[in-house]
Order: structure tokens, then C-alpha cells, then sequence
């Protein structure tokens, strides 16, 4: 099945550090999900983006959804422990249906 | 307000049998979608029920089925199990279709 391209695969960073990660598509949506899991859990969400170009936080997380909604960007600023994890994209097409295709994730390490 | 649930959590079946596996979404949330998720091929979807009408499958055989009762309370069915059917089974709901989709804990199906 087809998934979205995310950057870099892992990240091993230090406490404090700022992260940016993003993700591509070769189609376009009209809704860019990012959420995070940790292990054995499931995914749980963090920003919802809905129009391109729009950029909005979450605390220290702030996402973009990129103009020509085929990517959008996630940062999270000053890391801390808990931030570990596995953050995944998801593009949406909604008003028609509401499967939601996802990226290949974002493993992030930080150390202290 | 309580939140996705699963059941059960884990199951451990042998290749040819068959498996249902439970969702209740949060109250008042109409939509429910199921997705797998495997290392090899990271989260997919598979359906999503909106007042108990199956409204969009993805890439998956027919031994994958589903349902959706009048209370959005879902089932998923695996019939003829194979191999690389383990996995973990995600299930989340949205208000209605194309909201934010919010997850359970999956529910792992390991197949021997």
C-alpha cells in the first residue's frame, strides 16, 4: 500500500535540541494529521492541518501544511525525555472519505 | 471522556482460523476506521463504517470484513488466517467523516 515519504527515518538528539521533520506526497490532500506513538500503544494526535500554507502549534510542536499540499512539516522546539518516540504523518482527503494514508515515521531518540 | 477501546489487547491464533476483533469509539463519534500496521508496511488502511455502511475499503483481500452496530460500536473479522496476517490492528473514530481520527490501543494479533 502506499505510503508517505518522511525525513529523516530517526533522529538521535540531545535535551533542549530543536527537531524538524517533514513529510511528501506525490498527490495532494486537503488534510495533513501528525501523530506520535509510543511503543505499544497506539497513535495518538497531535496537530490538525486543514488548509494549505496554514501553520499551527501545539505547545512547543508547530506543523505547516505546505502550499502545494503534497507536504507538510512538523517542529518541535526545546525536546525533553518524553518527546521519544514515533511521530508519523497522515494525508487526508476529506468530504469524501476518511482513510487517511501515512507516512513511513520518525523515530526520535533524545538524550539527556 | 473516555477513549477508544479495544479488546482484546492481545490474541494469538494458528494459520486457517478466524478472529473478530472489538472497537468502541468515543461517545458520540460516528465514524470508525481500522487500520494495520506492520513493520514492512507501516500503518494501512483497511475500512471505515459510517452509520453502519461500510463507505471505504482499502487494498485488502475479502478475508477482511467488518461491521458497525447502531451504537458505532465495530467488529472487524479475519477469516483463514495466514502468516502475515500479524500485526497490529488499530481501530479510531471521528466525530463524523473526514474529522480528526483519534486511535485505540490495537490490538495485536500474532498468527502461528
Amino acid at each position: 500500500g502506499q505510503q508517505l515519504n518522511q525525513s529523516p527515518q530517526s533522529m538521535f538528539i540531545q535535551e533542549g535540541e530543536d527537531v524538524s521533520m517533514n513529510c511528501t506526497s506525490s498527490s495532494i490532500f486537503n488534510t495533513w494529521l501528525w501523530y506520535k506513538q509510543d511503543p505499544g500503544e497506539g497513535p495518538v494526535l497531535l496537530i490538525a492541518l486543514y488548509k494549505a500554507g496554514e501553520l499551527t502549534s501545539n505547545g512547543r510542536l508547530t506543523a505547516q501544511f505546505g502550499i502545494t499540499r503534497k507536504d507538510s512539516f512538523l517542529n518541535i522546539s526545546a525536546s525533553i525525555p518524553s518527546d521519544v518516540g514515533i511521530y508519523f504523518c497522515a494525508g487526508g482527503i476529506t468530504g469524501t472519505a476518511s482513510k487517511l494514508t501515512f507516512g513511513t515515521g520518525t523515530r526520535l531518540q533524545v538524550t539527556l | 471522556k473516555a477513549g477508544v477501546t479495544q479488546t482484546p489487547r492481545y490474541l494469538i491464533k494458528t494459520r486457517g482460523q478466524q478472529v473478530t476483533l472489538s472497537c468502541s469509539p468515543i461517545s458520540g463519534h460516528r465514524s470508525v476506521s481500522w487500520y494495520q500496521q506492520t513493520p514492512g508496511q507501516g500503518l494501512q488502511f483497511l475500512f471505515e463504517y459510517f452509520s453502519e455502511t461500510q463507505r471505504n475499503k482499502g487494498n485488502f483481500p475479502g478475508r477482511f470484513s467488518g461491521r458497525q452496530f447502531s451504537n458505532s460500536r465495530s467488529e472487524m473479522n479475519v477469516s483463514t488466517l495466514e502468516l502475515g496476517d500479524s500485526a497490529l490492528y488499530l481501530c479510531a473514530s471521528s466525530f463524523t467523516r473526514g474529522n480528526e481520527q483519534f486511535f485505540g490501543p490495537g490490538t495485536r494479533l500474532t498468527v502461528l
